[in-house]
């Protein structure tokens, strides 16, 4: 199993630019979330879902959207790239059954 | 509101020094505190799950213990393979299942 796969690995983008991080797991989880991890902070819930056509925001989910219209897939959207978006991002599935949470490799995001 | 704290911030131990991490948490109905490990550039990876007050969880040189207010990650005979960031998370009793972080210990093992 591949688990939970991110893409892209890194982008650079300039302030204004819109972009959507991809996310998909193969586990058939119900849950999905989007954490974004700045240096030396933990992960922060930008949004979350609890099943296909279901999401809802997390602690910081301004300038960001998400849509999950398959069990699999859980995109994240920044509609106006802005510096303080600069950050590596974390989407996690987790069963209804069980409560760990498995994680991606993570996106590395620059906006300049 | 849910809030995970980690202690220290940085740890350094030479192989074979046994210490341990601290993670004390204020939660609303504890589901479950998580310990994960993450190395540089990757996702964090699962290591133990402690559902209530008094359980322990090992595995290899880690052993996890929890209390009504605090977790601690004991190391045995650290190995420098085991140097990483050690991340603690709580999930309380909402509906939605995110876990709440705390900024994570960042363990030094030199041979």
């Amino acid at each position: 199993n591949a688990g939970v796969t991110q893409t892209p690995k890194f982008r650079i983008l300039k302030i204004g630019q819109s972009m959507t991080l991809q996310c998909t797991q193969d586990m058939n989880h119900n849950y999905m979330y989007w954490y974004r991890q700045d240096p030396g902070m933990g992960l922060k819930l930008i949004y979350y879902s609890v099943g296909a056509g279901i999401t809802d925001k997390g602690e910081v989910p301004n300038g960001y959207n998400v849509s999950r219209s398959t069990t699999e897939d859980f995109p994240l959207r920044l509609e106006l790239a802005a510096p303080s978006q600069t950050s590596v991002y974390f989407c996690a599935s987790s069963s209804l059954s069980d409560t760990e949470a498995f994680f991606g490799q993570g996106t590395r995001l620059t906006v300049v | 509101e849910d809030q995970v704290t980690q202690s220290p911030e940085a740890l350094r131990l030479q192989e074979g020094e046994s210490s341990s991490l601290n993670c004390s948490y204020t939660v609303s109905g504890l589901r479950g505190l998580f310990w994960y490990r993450q190395d540089p550039g990757k996702g964090p990876e699962f290591l133990f799950t402690l559902y209530s007050a008094g359980e322990e969880k090992e595995k290899e040189r880690l052993k996890a213990t929890l209390t009504k207010k605090e977790s601690f990650l004991h190391i045995t005979a650290p190995k420098p393979e085991d140097s990483a960031t050690y991340l603690c998370a709580v999930q309380g009793d909402t509906g939605r299942r995110a876990l709440t972080f705390g900024s994570g210990t960042r363990l030094q093992v030199q041979p």
